[in-house]
């Protein structure tokens, strides 16, 4: 089975930086993805990690380690429009398998 | 910009009833997908489509079909709907390197 686990909800104060971790347990791997989801809107993307190492995109940045199964998502000076749920997901051939998601609920 | 375009935002429906989910991409992606998603599950996988006429089984296909007659249209079907598929429906669809999910807004389904 496909196992990917994601902590169920984070707090954090405006301007500060967090760290989403994400930890995963799959039959294979293509790739893995960070999807943010405001409340009662559609998933939008954020990252895609193919390779081992960072990539950075303005505030979000996205870290891959495939020898750990490991990814994390760091979001830098954080702002009140970053509360949201934050999704990761494996690629596995031609579909996507989602963790659970993580609340992130950031205070002024 | 890619759009992808679900019927229906909110349905009310009852136990017993067929209902159709209809989804529409204008992007010419090879590949779409029906997601639903309910509290403390995330999204689960029910059917995805890499083609005209292809199908594939996800995670939880049971008590749902799918019909992909053409390119740009995918559509869920529940042929007996029941309280237990009351959830969030979500359509995605992507190029067919699967580089990027598009989601559309997602079908609020109530059965009763």
């Amino acid at each position: 089975g496909q196992n990917i686990d994601q902590p169920t909800e984070m707090t954090a104060t405006e301007g500060a930086i967090v760290q989403i971790n994400c930890t995963y347990q799959t039959s294979g791997f293509n790739g893995l993805f960070w999807y943010q989801q405001h409340a009662g809107e559609a998933p939008t993307f954020l990252s895609y990690n193919v390779l081992d190492g960072l990539e950075e995109k303005g505030r979000f940045s996205s870290f891959l380690s495939r020898s750990k199964g490991y990814s994390y998502l760091l979001l830098k000076e954080l702002q009140m429009k970053d509360s949201a749920s934050y999704l990761c997901a494996v690629r596995l051939y031609s579909t996507l398998t989602f963790g659970k998601g993580t609340m992130l609920l950031v205070s002024p | 910009d890619v759009k992808v375009t679900q019927s229906s935002r909110y349905l009310v429906k009852r136990t017993g009833e067929k209902v159709f989910l209809e989804c529409v991409q204008d992007m010419d992606h090879e590949n779409m997908f029906w997601y639903r998603q309910d509290p403390g599950l995330g999204l689960r996988l029910i059917y995805f489509s890499y083609d005209v006429k292809m199908k594939e089984k996800g995670d939880i296909p049971e008590g749902y079909s799918v019909s992909r007659e053409k390119k740009e249209r995918f559509s869920l079907i529940l042929e007996s709907a029941s309280t237990n598929q009351t959830s969030m429906y979500l359509c995605a669809s992507s190029p067919q390197g699967i580089e990027e999910l598009f989601f559309g807004e997602g079908s609020r389904l109530t059965v009763l």
